[in-house]
């Protein structure tokens, strides 16, 4: 079964850090680009970012707002893509989620069609 | 790149067809071809209905189609039904990699009377 599986939210003081895990399986990790995307409770979706896959260099983008405070890494060996969240601001209070692309044969939709979606975790800041 | 402007909702009857639009600018919607479009019910992840402007994913029911003309992209729904009531997202590719790689609409919820 073709499946992403948050961990590692909740609740920080402004400035502090987290780190979001995300447990990938059923599907070609390796090849895949991941991406995280945050939405506020009951507001729309943003992008958060994206890594590439190793034979990519694992090139990473980040959206503006986070740019220089969130981190996006990944382990091949144990199928895993993080989100290092450092200096953290009460706009970053959202449900984050980690993403994969759509894949039709060896075509993939990496950065504009996103198929596979975890659950989310909660990410709370505030004093 | 600010979101794209989607209606806040829209409502609509069983076995009617509704049309849900998308805003976007020169810079996203009106220069690729990679829009978008998500489903979301309350507590639920987003699921894809909807890529490349008009392609539907395996095993997304034919009632639901998307088109572009211009700057602007649309979802239309036909034979509405009562599990089609949720949140919908458009969303776009943008190429910047300097503000936002990807652009989503701020979402409308579907209402099904």
């Amino acid at each position: 079964e073709v499946q992403l599986l948050e961990s590692g939210g909740g609740l920080v003081e402004p400035g502090g850090s987290l780190r979001l895990s995300c447990a990938a399986s059923g599907f070609t990790f390796t090849d895949a680009w991941m991406t995280w995307v945050r939405q506020v409770p009951g507001r729309g979706l943003e992008w958060v970012g994206r890594i590439q896959s190793k034979t990519n260099h694992e090139t990473t983008d980040y959206a503006a707002p986070v740019k220089g405070r969130l981190t996006i890494s990944r382990d091949d060996s144990k199928n895993m893509v993080y989100l290092q969240m450092n200096n953290l601001k009460s706009d970053d209070t959202a449900m984050y989620y980690c993403t994969a692309g759509l894949c039709i044969g060896t075509a993939c939709h990496w950065d504009d069609a996103f198929e596979i979606w975890g659950q989310g975790t909660k990410v709370t800041v505030s004093s | 790149q600010s979101a794209l402007t989607q209606p806040a909702s829209v409502s609509g009857s069983p076995g009617q067809s509704i049309t849900i639009s998308c805003s976007g600018t020169s810079s996203d919607i009106g220069r690729y071809k990679y829009v978008s479009w998500y489903q979301q019910h309350p507590g639920k992840a987003p699921k894809l209905m909807i890529y490349e402007v008009s392609n539907r994913p395996s095993g997304v029911s034919d009632r639901f189609s998307g088109s572009k003309s211009g700057n602007t992209a649309s979802l239309t729904i036909s034979g509405l039904q009562a599990e089609d009531e949720a949140d919908y997202y458009c969303s776009s590719y943008t190429g910047s990699t300097t503000l936002t790689l990807v652009v989503f609409g701020g979402g409308t919820k579907l209402t099904v009377l």
